[in-house]
């Protein structure tokens, strides 16, 4: 069975662009959320999809946002990227609300 | 308080026992997690306990839940050197509403 699949897996990108990432989830699962990591702030929850519908997000600007797709992929975009914004970040998939596995990460570089 | 807590560094001896805590937050969390994450790639779930629970063994790994006192802890028996990384204790609050709240992480090294 095939794991979480985040692209891509690195990323740079300059100041005020735009950026998007994609998670595949394990197959059959219709749970998608998403996570920053950064060594200050440590890992902090961005937002949960499920079967295409946002159904929590954290605490973070409107800049960062998301959806899911009828096929269970998500993305995650950002706008306006600011050199904060570099970090690692991960896609979990869930069956229900129990196991979260992640994927590899795409780490975010902004110049 | 409102965070996971977690010890920053482990350092334990190749063949011992490595314990490591972790304080969580919310009495009506569901579920409690381990993950373990080595340099430049994501989390590895090792291993989750259900709240009404108090202790799971998986091999080598064996978690223990104090519910009274909010403590989880996880024990990796015969540690090795492959088991250094940095685990992450995570709890999922009641009604799931913010995803996973995670600690900070626990740094374990292993002496040879």
């Amino acid at each position: 069975k095939a794991g979480v699949t985040q692209t891509p897996r690195y990323l740079i990108k300059t100041r005020g662009q735009q950026v998007t990432l994609s998670c595949s989830p394990i197959s059959g699962h219709r749970s998608v959320s998403w996570y920053q990591q950064t060594p200050g702030q440590g890992l902090q929850f961005l937002f949960e999809y499920f079967s295409e519908t946002q159904r929590n997000k954290g605490n973070f600007p409107g800049r960062f946002s998301g959806r899911q797709f009828s096929n269970s992929r998500s993305e995650m975009n950002v706008s306006t990227l600011e050199l904060g914004d570099s970090a690692l970040y991960l896609c979990a998939s869930s069956l229900a609300n129990r196991e979260a596995f992640f994927g590899q990460g795409t780490r975010l570089t902004v110049v | 308080g409102e965070d996971v807590e977690q010890s920053l560094f482990l350092s334990v001896r190749e063949g011992d026992s490595s314990v490591i805590n972790c304080t969580y937050t919310d009495s009506s969390s569901t579920y409690l997690y381990w993950y373990k994450q080595e340099p430049g790639a994501g989390l590895q779930l090792l291993t989750y306990i259900f709240s009404n629970m108090d202790m799971k063994q998986d091999q080598r790994l064996t978690v223990l839940l104090n519910k009274k006192d909010k403590h989880l802890s996880l024990r990796i028996a015969d540690t090795q050197t492959g088991d250094s990384a940095i685990y992450f204790c995570a709890e999922r609050r009641g009604g799931g509403a913010d995803g996973l709240t995670f600690g900070k992480g626990t740094h374990l090294i292993i002496q040879p």
